[in-house]
């Protein structure tokens, strides 16, 4: 059973279409994380949010955390093929990290 | 540069052959950490370094023995492999994580473990 749960999957959509991701649990996080990973590469951190209720907005992508801090969002805006990738989110139970399955999204010129 | 360097990248052995994967820091950070990738699970924590000489357990650590020496060092050892440990590996290292907050984790390049 995952602690951390990510909608969809897999996400397939045209260049400039708008996405958003999910990421849920029903457990408290006391941070969570979303990452971006590239086939053969590690995971590289795009956000931390920390606070219930918090929104972080990178460029084009915007992320919030649940008020009650037990899941999060990724919204793209204006998707790019850069934009192709895993998505990661994971959440922090102190020093203890549990990440979701992940979203693979392909984003087609 | 900056970064997490992981040995040997790609691995193919037999069940039983001890074998250790090394995991290297150049950033002085405090917290290091493993993890498995397997298709669908995502990402999962062996084992974890707050600093040198603490380690703690993640969420599947049976069959996997860590040691934290040296601050910029993580070696991951498999006393006795068997193939349901195939798997991507990885290393990753972070400045500090609190109980409330974590600084950014940084990601080696992964290690491909065959295990026959």
């Amino acid at each position: 059973t995952q602690l951390l749960e990510q909608s969809p999957q897999f996400l397939s959509i045209q260049e400039g279409e708008n996405l958003t991701v999910y990421c849920n649990s029903s457990s408290v996080f006391s941070s969570l994380q979303w990452y971006r990973q590239e086939p053969g590469e590690g995971p590289v951190l795009l956000v931390t949010v920390v606070t219930g209720g918090e929104v972080k907005k990178l460029k084009r992508l915007t992320f919030q955390f649940g008020d009650a801090r037990k899941d999060s969002s990724l919204h793209i805006t204006a998707a790019q093929p850069g934009d192709t990738g895993l998505y990661l989110c994971a959440g922090a139970r102190g020093q203890n990290f549990v990440f979701g399955p992940g979203t693979r999204l392909s984003v087609l010129p | 540069e900056a970064q997490v360097t992981q040995n040997p990248r790609y691995l193919i052995t037999v069940t039983g052959k001890k074998l250790t994967v090394t995991c290297s820091q150049n950033m002085n950070h405090e917290y290091m950490s493993w993890y498995r990738q397997d298709p669908g699970l995502g990402l999962r924590q062996i084992y974890y370094s707050m600093n040198v000489e603490v380690t703690d357990k993640g969420d599947v650590p049976e069959g996997y023995k860590v040691s934290r020496k040296e601050k910029r060092n993580f070696p991951l050892i498999l006393e006795s492999p068997s193939p349901n440990q195939t798997s991507l590996y990885f290393c990753a290292s972070s400045l500090w994580v609190t109980e409330e907050n974590t600084d950014t984790q940084y990601f080696g390049p992964g290690t491909r473990l065959t295990v026959l």
